[in-house]
């Protein structure tokens, strides 16, 4: 049973122009958590997705940012015209279920770097 | 509002030494766990102490709990090189699934 798999491991854009992170929750899983780390940091909530839902998006910036979990195929995050301060890492998570937070399992991280 | 905060932001300890981590929260918490992170890699879950709970072991680490200071340390025993990392504290409310997670501390460990 595989992990939680993100793609690509390294991103690199030049700004303005649009970043896909890609996650793909482990078997089983129909939950998915997208999470921020900037340079230095910890982990930074930014998106709760069910199939085909956001639950929660209380973390994401208002502009610029969109994140879907289709019926079929991986969770994306999607970041159009990026700029510097988009340049972290960005960990995706996934879950079997909403509560309990402590089975989520995590990916290992798509580094966005802007240019 | 910023969850968990550790301290040291940094530690550097010598081959063989013991490692202790802090960390403290603001509200109260369902669980608190303890993840590593190598420089510029993914994410390790280490341990998870329940709240009810007030020390637990896994090998090398020792984490305790003490929920009426609202704080935890992670206690790392014989200190390896590969020991080197950054350690992150995460916690947990009831019924609220986002994990909230301090700034970590930069653990070097010098041979």
């Amino acid at each position: 049973n595989a992990g939680v798999m993100q793609n690509p491991r390294h991103l690199v854009r030049r700004r303005g122009q649009e970043a896909r992170l890609r996650c793909s929750p482990m078997k089983g899983h129909s939950h998915v958590y997208w999470y921020r780390q900037l340079p230095e940091e910890g982990l930074k909530f930014m998106v709760y997705l069910q199939k085909e839902n956001i639950i929660d998006e209380s973390g994401m910036p208002k502009e610029r940012f969109s994140a879907e979990f289709p019926k079929e195929g991986p969770s994306i995050l999607r970041i159009q015209q990026v700029v510097r301060g988009d340049s972290a890492a960005y960990f995706c998570a996934s879950s079997p279920r909403k509560t309990n937070p402590t089975e989520a399992f995590f990916g290992q991280g798509t580094r966005l770097t802007v240019v | 509002s910023q969850q968990g905060e550790e301290d040291p932001q940094a530690l550097s300890i010598q081959e063989g030494e013991n490692a202790t981590m802090n960390c403290s929260y603001k509200t109260s918490i369902n669980n608190l766990q303890w993840y590593r992170q190598n420089s510029g890699r993914g994410l390790v879950h280490l341990i998870l102490i329940r709240s009810n709970e007030r020390e637990k072991h896994s090998g090398r680490l020792r984490v305790t709990l003490d929920t009426s200071k609202k704080s935890s340390s992670l206690l790392i025993t014989a200190s390896r090189a590969a020991d080197t990392a950054s350690y992150f504290c995460a916690t947990d409310r009831d019924g609220n699934y986002q994990l909230i997670w301090g700034a970590g501390t930069k653990l070097i460990i010098k041979p």
